[in-house]
């Protein structure tokens, strides 16, 4: 079957570097996204790795290794309002989207 | 309005109600999608439809019946729910023929209660 795997829920102080992991198991790979859920809201898109590496987007960075069925996104100078759900999902071979459950991420100060 | 518009954003209702959920995007898209989201579980993708016509309807249940009228507007048409329907009930969309890599744009949900 196919299989989305992220920790449910993770802390991390604010100002400090945060890594959110993602591994997958799926039929056919055509790329995997990030998305940012706080709550009571819409999730909104952070990120989409097709190739392997390291995609940067200002405090926001997503890496993928397809060969490891892996992926994480890498938060630096952390905010309180990064305070969210990041839900991790991979499009496969029908192009439909398998979503993980979400790593809720609880800011310090 | 812009992006993914959903109403209303809270529904209580009883299990022998009828209820509608609206959801209208303002991107010129042309695919739209339902989804359900249960507390610390993956978003489930119930309907999807591209160009006004259901592509895809993943076993769900005969007591939820989309209508999709023009490529802007989507409904979720609700009866004889059962409390394990209680979720929060996401609308999204994307630009072109739903079956691409494409992004996916949310609305902000209803959150629904069954009593």
């Amino acid at each position: 079957g196919q299989n989305i795997d992220q920790p449910t829920e993770m802390t991390a102080t604010e100002g400090a570097i945060v890594q959110i992991n993602c591994t997958y198991q799926t039929s056919g790979f055509n790329g995997l996204f990030w998305y940012q859920q706080h709550a009571g809201e819409a999730p909104t898109f952070l990120s989409y790795n097709v190739l392997d590496g390291l995609e940067e987007k200002g405090r926001f960075s997503s890496f993928l290794s397809r060969s490891k069925g892996y992926s994480y996104l890498l938060l630096k100078e952390l905010q309180m309002k990064d305070s969210a759900s990041y839900l991790c999902a991979v499009m496969d071979s029908n192009y439909q989207l398998i979503w993980g459950a979400g790593t809720k991420l609880i800011i310090k100060p | 309005e812009t992006g993914v518009t959903q109403t209303p954003r809270h529904l209580v209702m009883g299990m022998t109600n009828k209820k509608s959920l609206k959801c209208e995007q303002h991107l010129g898209h042309n695919a739209m999608y339902w989804y359900k989201q249960s507390a610390k579980k993956p978003l489930e993708l119930m309907f999807v439809y591209s160009l006004e016509e259901r592509v895809e309807n993943n076993s769900v249940p005969s007591r939820f019946s989309p209508e999709c009228p023009n490529s802007s507007h989507l409904f979720l048409h609700l009866h004889t729910l059962q409390p394990e329907d209680s979720a929060l009930y996401l609308c999204a969309s994307s630009q072109g023929i739903a079956g691409g890599p494409e992004t996916q744009y949310f609305g902000p949900g209803t959150r629904l209660l069954v009593l």
